[in-house]
């Protein structure tokens, strides 16, 4: 079974911390996606990666940074956590081209 | 920016009824429209799509309509059950750009009562 993989489901931080939330897939799928979802926001693109080592900014970049090293995981960091960075994170995948994408369960992140 | 949005947040129906979700988009030229189905604590999950030369695509037991006059996209859920209680999205996939990211609406919840 085909599947996108968070590392962490539930995750409390404090504030100022660095975060590290990490994204596996085992599709070699060569686009990978962060969003972040709030309640009546819909899911919100923060960065995607369309090959190893490459990336580009969503629409909610700021206070994130993401790395790809290798095709199958995508990790996105928060530099200095803040509170209004608590929210779910969604880590998806998909084919060039193809919007089908797969989903991770989420990562809900607190930030104290 | 150009976004998606929905006409309903909430969406109530008795079991075996038929469903109605609706979706209003704004980018005229987008291509591409996905349903996605988000049960709790799960990530979304892909139900169906539809291009934009289409107006009609069926899948079992979802239908999904596309009218591009008025940029409305529905879906539609035959004989509901209980498992279909979730939150749906629509999205739409501009179709400029190198590589392909999907613009999602807020999303509607739908309530299945027996």
């Amino acid at each position: 079974d085909v599947k996108v993989t968070q590392s962490s489901r539930y995750l409390v931080k404090r504030t100022g911390e660095k975060v590290f939330l990490e994204c596996v897939q085992d599709m070699d799928h060569e686009n990978m996606f962060w969003y972040r979802q709030d309640p009546g926001l819909g899911l919100r693109l923060i960065y995607f990666s369309y090959d190893v080592k490459m990336k580009e900014k969503g629409d909610i970049p700021e206070g994130y940074s993401v790395s790809r090293e290798k095709k199958e995981r995508f990790s996105l960091i928060l530099e200095s956590a803040s509170t209004n960075q608590t929210s779910m994170y969604l880590c998806a995948s998909s084919l060039p081209g193809y919007y089908g994408y797969t989903f991770g369960s989420g990562t809900r992140l607190t930030v104290v | 920016g150009e976004s998606v949005g929905l006409h309903l947040p909430t969406l109530s129906v008795q079991e075996g009824d038929n469903s109605i979700i609706n979706c209003a988009y704004s980018n005229s030229a987008s291509d591409y429209f996905i349903w996605y189905k988000q049960e709790s604590g799960k990530g979304p999950q892909f139900i169906i799509d539809i291009r934009s030369n289409m107006d009609k695509r069926q899948g079992q037991r979802v239908t999904v309509l596309l009218n591009k006059t008025v940029k409305h996209l529905s879906l539609q859920i035959a004989a509901t059950q209980p498992g279909d209680s979730a939150v749906y999205f629509c999205a739409e996939g501009p179709i400029s750009g190198g590589y392909n990211k999907l613009i999602f609406g807020a999303g509607t919840r739908l309530a299945v009562h027996p």
